[in-house]
């Protein structure tokens, strides 16, 4: 069974833009969460969603958000862009609600603010 | 909120000796635990966890074990080998919420 997927792997953005991130889930998952890792605080929850709704928020501001389309795709967006944005994206899928199941990540993707 | 506690952030050990990481945290409520590896590069992979209504659980040379009195949960690592070599996160999920709380993880070099 393929793995959680996510592309891209790598952009470089500049500050005030906006960019895209996309998260395929395993086959059969229906819950995608999203979390931000950097060196300074490590990992850190954003969202999740499950039957193309937002079932949680973590503690970021509104330039961050997502959604999740019926074949359990999501993607997260981010608005303006700040160069304290860079970071590494994660997206995690698991099989329902993430309160219930393992979660398994995918390879993320690094985004670079210049 | 949970906070999750990880120590210590960096562990060299040589081939063959034992790594054991512990965290804490601070939610009764939470009752899930697992343990992730992330290499270089690669996001981080499930390599074992735990619920609350258990106290220790193994899987080949790894195992992890749950005090729930004591709020703390370790991972030991037996004849570790180079390629153990990652970074290890332990986190805690609980209460209403499903989102996991990660400890800050721990550097693990094993020398060959």
């Amino acid at each position: 069974k393929a793995g959680v997927t996510q592309t891209p792997r790598y952009l470089i953005k500049t500050r005030g833009q906006q960019v895209t991130l996309s998260c395929s889930p395993i086959s059969g998952h229906r819950s995608v969460s999203w979390y931000q890792q950097t060196p300074g605080q490590g990992l850190q929850f954003l969202f999740e969603y499950f039957s193309e709704t937002q079932r949680n928020k973590g503690n970021f501001p509104g330039r961050f958000s997502g959604r999740q389309f019926s074949n359990s795709r999501s993607e997260m967006n981010v608005s303006t862009l700040e160069l304290g944005d860079s970071a590494l994206y994660l997206c995690a899928s698991s099989q329902g609600l993430a309160g219930l199941y393992e979660q398994y990540f995918g390879p993320g993707t690094r985004l670079t603010v210049t | 909120g949970e906070n999750v506690e990880q120590h210590p952030s960096t562990l060299s050990v040589q081939e063959g000796d034992s790594a054991v990481i512990k965290c804490t945290y601070s939610d009764s409520a939470s009752n899930y635990f697992p343990w992730y590896k992330q290499e270089l590069g690669k996001g981080p992979q499930l390599i074992i966890d735990i619920r609350s209504n258990v106290g220790e659980k193994k899987d080949q040379r790894i195992a992890v074990t749950l005090n729930k009195t004591a709020k703390h949960f370790s991972l030991h690592i037996t004849e570790t080998q180079p390629e153990d070599s990652a970074v290890y996160f332990c986190a805690a999920r609980g209460g209403s919420q499903g989102n996991l709380i990660f400890g800050k993880g721990t550097k693990l070099s094993v020398k060959p």
